[in-house]
């Protein structure tokens, strides 16, 4: 069964470095999400691609965020200069177009030291 | 702004009872995510209803939109569904940023 997938699992970086998160979307999808949970708290919405551009942004998906499908399969997710409270689990998600079901990945732990 | 509100937060059951989670929203929506987080942080899509009721093995997920209140419900529950339990809404009108529940945990006991 097709899959989204994310790379790394656990990213351990020093406060004001860039950080590259990866994902693999399901390959006919359209629709892609990135999603963050900071530990022990809700998971909160970041910001949705499609068509090659952002179609929404929450209020946290700040100019310190970007989000990029540099070719047919990768989607994404820049933080240029991280801070402590970027740390979190942050999950990626793809939606065919024809559903409203979104998938998931395994997600990439962040620790910002 | 939609507010999900999940209950019970917590839950402990013995192996083979009946559960039921709940969730409930403010704004009227277009559909209901209910997804499982295991305890490595994964997570899972078990249903997406806009109306009436799901089912997918032991788990049966119902949705009233009037009401604005949806149930996960779980049949027989066993150990290795020990997990968080977590309700999403859609908004509809064009937009399908989901807003969380903050989870129900569940631990089954043998």
């Amino acid at each position: 069964e097709p899959e989204v997938t994310q790379t790394p699992s656990h990213q351990v970086t020093q406060m004001g470095q860039e950080v590259i998160l990866r994902c693999v979307p399901i390959s006919n999808h359209l629709y892609f999400y990135w999603y963050r949970q900071i530990l022990g708290q809700k998971v909160e919405f970041l910001v949705s691609f499609y068509n090659n551009e952002i179609s929404e942004k929450s209020e946290i998906f700040d100019d310190q965020f970007s989000v990029e499908r540099p070719d047919g399969s990768n989607f994404t997710l820049k933080i240029r200069s991280t801070k402590l409270e970027d740390s979190a689990m942050y999950f990626c998600a793809s939606r065919s177009g024809q559903s409203d079901t979104q998938y998931f990945g395994p997600g990439t732990r962040l620790t910002v030291l | 702004k939609n507010e999900v509100e999940q209950s019970p937060q917590n839950l402990t059951a013995q192996e083979g009872e009946f559960i039921t989670i709940n969730c409930s929203y403010s704004v009227g929506i277009s559909a209901l995510h209910w997804l499982q987080q295991h305890p490595g942080g994964g997570i899972v899509s078990l249903f997406m209803l806009s109306s009436g009721k799901k089912k997918h093995g032991r788990l049966i997920a119902t949705i009233n939109i009037q009401e604005k209140h949806s149930s996960l419900h779980i049949t027989a529950s066993h150990p290795r569904d020990s997990a968080v339990y977590i309700c999403a809404v859609v908004p509809g009108a064009g937009s399908y940023q989901l807003t969380f529940g903050k989870g129900t945990k569940l631990s089954v006991i043998p």
